[in-house]
């Protein structure tokens, strides 16, 4: 059974930079076609992808955020991190860990989310 | 703005068949590129539900089809029910933003 489970802080201020970890069982990061992502949805909007790591640490950015996020992966622990630098109010939204499963690193479906950790940032 | 357009609500009475529209252009779904399909309950994470070549997870009710032709797919609900009041997003692969994109969503509402 795959589950996937977001934590990190809920409020951050304005310029700050924000880290949120992603916990994961079920599957290994290591096993070749695996690949975690992060997306995030703002209040009443569709959802938008951030980042994604593969398992041979391949890591893929939105063009529109690339200057800003870091992701990152520590197999062992079985832990996924993004980092996103000078918070903005508009990055108020609730970020999901997000599991596929595709031999190539484009193209396919996010077949498993985290439940969320919803984000706010103060100005 | 997404580049992929969905219609902003539909509706149907219990029973009724509905079908969400999702148009895309040549850098996503008509590059070839798969049409998925997330069904979203309030305050819950978004859930996938079918693709556009109807690859369905265990538990989705085959009442959920999906279909793509030419930059367009559509998601199509047959014997609709209370339950499946929820928002719908359609997703894809965009070759030209390299990035995964989804739609802006459709509130589906049942009467």
């Amino acid at each position: 059974q795959i589950t996937l489970k977001e934590s990190g802080p809920t409020l951050v201020k304005r310029t700050q930079t924000l880290t949120l970890t992603c916990t994961f069982s079920g599957f290994s990061l290591s096993t070749r076609g695996v690949h975690v992502g992060w997306i995030r949805q703002a209040p009443g909007k569709a959802p938008e992808w951030l980042a994604l790591i593969s398992w041979d640490d391949y890591k893929r950015y939105s063009p529109s955020l690339k200057s800003r996020l870091t992701i990152t992966k520590d197999t062992s622990k079985n832990q996924v991190a993004l980092t996103m630098t000078n918070m903005d109010p508009v990055d108020t939204a609730t970020y999901y860990c997000t599991h596929r499963v595709d031999a190539t690193h484009t193209g396919g479906l996010w077949g498993y989310w985290g439940q969320g950790t919803r984000v706010t940032v103060s100005s | 703005q997404s580049v992929l357009t969905q219609p902003p609500s539909v509706s149907g009475a219990p029973g009724q068949r509905v079908t969400i529209s999702c148009t895309g252009s040549s850098s996503n779904i008509g590059a070839g590129y798969g049409v998925n399909w997330y069904q979203q309950l309030p305050g819950t994470a978004p859930k996938f539900i079918i693709s556009s070549n109807n690859n369905r997870p265990s538990g989705v009710p085959d009442r959920f089809s999906g279909s793509k032709s030419g930059t367009s797919a559509s998601l199509a609900i047959a014997g609709l029910q209370a339950e499946d009041e929820a928002d719908y997003y359609c997703q894809t692969y965009d070759i030209s933003l390299s990035a995964w994109v989804f739609g802006e969503g459709t509130k589906l509402a049942v009467l």
